[in-house]
Order: structure tokens, then C-alpha cells, then sequence
């Protein structure tokens, strides 16, 4: 059981190109979310999915992309990365616990992106 | 006013210390709260939920003053293995959302 995993881990880009990050659960996971983190920052949520073939924007979608064909992955697209999207991308799913009405996250390892 | 609000820190700590810290969250509709740890170059990680009553989980004490708008993480005989930073995540609204809002983390040392 790997929970969630993240590929890759490590990437850097000229601003310009494009790249995918992909997110996979083995957990069986409703819900799964795309964050990402800088310095001095809260966690910010990119976009999210509450089930295959659902995405929804989160804080700070702009400039990013996701799908959830299957029900264990979301990808995060970078159609035309730029040096503002240097930052640390962590991936999450989790599922609703119906009695208390809440839900735990669990994250992936996380991916350093830096675009130059 | 940021929704979710923490001291960055550090606190230094010696081993052994009680140390508490606060959260404070702006919206009063807020349903969910946690207590989730990262360390350095790590995914955060879940160390409580935070419920009406107050919870305990061992050395940790997590309590909720809605009146006041703030969660509290209360560890007690500190640990070397307890440096880290820890964040304070609310659900600011009822159920049918997931946008979970992250503190920006309040650091933990503890000495030697």
C-alpha cells in the first residue's frame, strides 16, 4: 500500500515549456487535490476533484490544468510554465468520513518544480 | 485579515518544555479543524483532528474556542523529535466543500 505517490520529483523547466505532474492513490480515494507551497505561504489549493471525471478550480488555478480520467490519478498540467510557478507541488487525496462529517487528507512526497 | 492566521516562529523550546500554540480562524461558519505536522522538505502529515470537546493523543492536547475564533495544539514534555512546523487547517464552510485553508505553519525547536 503506497498511499500517495507524486512523478516526478524533481523538475526544472525554461519558461515556456510545458510539463505534466502526475498524482496516483492506491487508497480508493473519493476526493483528490493539487496544492502547492512557497516560502512565507500556506499550502494553496490549485484544483481538486471529488471523483473520476470531476475537476473543480481551487484558490490559485490560473495558468494550470487537471484531469481525472481514472479514479486513482489526477494530473496537473503546466501548459506554458513561467517563473511564478517555481514552487513545491503536493498532491492529496482523501475520502468523507460520513459519521463526523470531515475528512483526512493524505499527501503525497511532494515535486520541486523550478522554471528558469 | 488572512481566514487562517499563526506565529511563524520559531519557538525554541528545551527538551522536555510544555509548549502551546494558537490558530486564529475569520470565519465563524467554520466546521472542520486539524493539526497536521510537516518537516523539513516533507508532506504535511495529520497529527489531530480538532473537536468541540477538546481531543488528547498522548503528549498532544488539541482544543477549539469557537467563542474566540482559535484552535490551540498544547504538547507537553517536548520531544527532539517533535522540531517541526506545525499547520492549522479549517474547512471554513459546512459540508459539500473541500477547500481546506492551511495556515502558514508555526516552527517548533526543541533542544537539546
Amino acid at each position: 500500500n503506497a498511499g500517495v505517490t507524486q512523478t516526478p520529483k524533481f523538475r526544472v523547466l525554461k519558461t515556456g515549456q510545458s510539463m505534466t505532474l502526475l498524482c496516483a492513490q492506491d487508497m480508493n480515494h473519493e476526493y483528490m487535490y493539487w496544492y502547492r507551497q512557497d516560502p512565507g505561504m500556506g499550502l494553496r489549493l490549485i484544483h481538486y476533484s471529488v471523483g473520476e471525471g470531476t475537476t473543480a478550480k481551487g484558490e490559485v488555478p490560473d495558468g494550470y490544468n487537471v484531469s481525472r480520467l481514472k479514479k486513482q490519478n489526477f494530473l496537473l498540467g503546466l501548459e506554458s510554465a513561467a517563473p511564478s510557478q517555481t514552487s513545491v507541488y503536493f498532491c492529496a487525496s482523501s475520502n468523507r468520513n460520513r459519521v463526523v462529517r470531515t475528512d483526512t487528507q493524505y499527501f503525497g512526497p511532494g515535486t520541486r518544480l523550478t522554471v528558469l | 485579515r488572512k481566514e487562517v492566521e499563526q506565529d511563524p516562529g520559531p519557538f525554541n523550546v528545551p527538551e522536555g518544555a510544555t509548549v502551546a500554540f494558537n490558530c486564529t480562524y475569520s470565519n465563524s461558519a467554520s466546521q472542520s479543524f486539524f493539526w497536521y505536522r510537516q518537516d523539513c522538505r516533507k508532506e504535511p502529515k495529520l497529527l489531530m483532528s480538532v473537536y468541540s470537546s477538546g481531543n488528547e493523543d498522548g503528549r498532544f492536547t488539541a482544543q477549539l474556542n469557537r467563542a474566540s475564533q482559535y484552535i490551540s495544539l498544547l504538547i507537553r514534555d517536548s520531544k527532539l523529535s517533535d522540531s517541526a512546523t506545525y499547520l492549522c487547517v479549517v474547512n471554513p464552510t459546512t459540508s459539500g466543500t473541500y477547500k481546506y485553508i492551511f495556515g502558514t505553519g508555526t516552527r517548533l525547536k526543541v533542544l537539546a
